[in-house]
């Protein structure tokens, strides 16, 4: 089975500083992995996607994220915050019938200026 | 192109009303997904579908329904609405290619149970 721990219901970094999210997955296959974005009051949207092709993985909006199998995590990161940036954000793994998505609980992030 | 819309966006029910809300997708997807939102859990798969006809139990089935009698279209019924229901919904789709297929959110059903 296919779980997601997301360390830090709650970042806050100046604008400018950089961005660190983290994740580490558990998962018995070679997992796929993905970072969602929400903004207040809106649905999710992707913001990047592991599928095996390269271990840093490039997003929408500067993200970037990388997947390091030795350590079961696939952590997010941006060199300088904007303020645009303040979001909640998810991390998820996929697998399991009907390739069902598995969410980690979410990681507020907030921009200070 | 649309992509995923849900219908209605906030409603109010008193405790043992009944409703259903809508989901629509106009990207000829196989695979539709409801899930529910609460704080500091995520996202959590109530129902999904492989494709017209089909449905499938998620993580926190009880007290929900669906049915997909159309590819563009799922629904998401409560039969008897209780305040743990209080949540926001959202659907989702994805082409029904392999494990790296993206799923496409809708904007989402604010529900409140009174």
């Amino acid at each position: 089975a296919q779980s997601v721990t997301q360390l830090g219901s709650h970042v806050s970094v100046s604008e400018g500083a950089l961005v660190l999210l983290r994740c580490n997955y558990s998962s018995s296959v070679p997992p796929y992995l993905f970072w969602y974005v929400q903004y207040p009051n809106q649905g999710l949207q992707l913001l990047l996607k592991y599928t095996s092709a390269a271990t840093l993985v490039k997003g929408i909006n500067g993200f970037e994220a990388e997947f390091k199998k030795s350590e079961t995590s696939f952590h997010l990161t941006k060199p300088s915050a904007h303020m645009s940036d303040a979001a909640e954000y998810f991390c998820a793994v996929s697998g399991g019938g009907a390739q069902k998505l598995v969410f980690g609980q979410g990681t507020r992030l907030t921009i200070n200026p | 192109n649309a992509g995923v819309t849900q219908t209605p966006k906030f409603r109010v029910l008193k405790t043992g009303q009944s409703m259903t809300l809508l989901c629509a997708q106009d990207m000829n997807h196989e695979y539709m997904y409801w899930y529910r939102q609460d704080p500091g859990m995520g996202l959590r798969l109530i129902h999904y579908s492989v494709g017209e006809g089909t449905t499938a139990k998620g993580e926190v089935p009880d007290g929900y329904n669906v049915s997909r009698l159309k590819k563009q279209n799922f629904l998401l019924g409560l039969e008897s609405a209780a305040p743990s229901q209080t949540s926001v919904y959202f659907c989702a789709s994805r082409a029904s290619g392999g494990y790296q297929e993206t799923q496409y959110f809708g904007p989402g059903t604010r529900l409140l149970v009174l």
